[in-house]
């Protein structure tokens, strides 16, 4: 099955700063990588998405970028502001079941 | 529009009691997951039903039950309850096709002691 690597497992950033999530997927039918936040206490909440045939997206301060040779992809916030600060996963799915990332701890300080 | 609806919110259970974990989701979606979110773990599935009458195993599905009751309806039962089933459990559903992400139910807090 599907095994995806998330680094790092905390990042902390000063307000204004960018921070870059990287994830690594093991099986390359995998065609579908979304990002989700989780703030504390709450639901994961679906930030971003990238499909295989694109190499980047980007949504305003997000962006994701997706490496299909390498199996890698990442998640870019410039920026950051304290409602940042977060738990972010990763996520990759072949088909619809999506396996999870471990999932980073974001913490921006102002 | 509700969404993905869990409950209970919490829960705590003695070693060896049963429940029930409910979730429904108002959005007319086929595919539904149950998932266990531990600290440093990531999420992990427990069972999915990916259309009414169909259920299947996910990466840790030892100790759980699951009930596709209907399009709307997705349960998921522990038998006997163990304390390694203390977690934070999600409800979740997703739209046709297979680009979509999935909207997650608020979740469920269960302390087994």
């Amino acid at each position: 099955g599907e095994n995806v690597e998330q680094h790092p497992s905390t990042l902390s950033v000063q307000e204004g700063d960018s921070a870059v999530i990287k994830c690594t997927y093991s099986d390359s039918a995998s065609n579908y990588f979304p990002w989700y936040k989780q703030e504390l206490g709450k639901r994961p909440q679906l930030i971003i998405d990238i499909r295989s045939n694109v190499g980047e997206k980007k949504d305003q301060r997000i962006a994701v970028t997706l490496n299909k040779t390498a199996k890698h992809f990442s998640l870019h916030i410039t920026e950051t502001q304290p409602e940042d600060s977060a738990v972010y996963f990763c996520a990759a799915s072949e088909y619809s079941t999506l396996t999870f990332g471990k999932g980073t701890m974001l913490l921006v300080s102002p | 529009n509700a969404g993905v609806t869990q409950t209970p919110k919490f829960q705590v259970l003695k070693t060896g009691q049963s429940m029930t974990l409910q979730c429904a989701q108002d959005m007319n979606h086929n595919s539904m997951y149950w998932y266990r979110q531990d600290p440093g773990m990531g999420l992990r599935l427990i069972y999915y039903s990916a259309s009414e009458g169909t259920t299947d195993k996910g990466e840790v599905p030892n100790g759980y039950n699951v009930s596709r009751l209907n399009k709307r309806e997705f349960s998921l039962r522990l038998e006997s309850a163990a304390p390694s089933q203390t977690s934070v459990y999600f409800c979740a559903s997703q739209s046709p096709g297979r680009y979509y992400g999935y909207t997650f139910g608020s979740g469920t807090r269960l302390t087994v002691v």
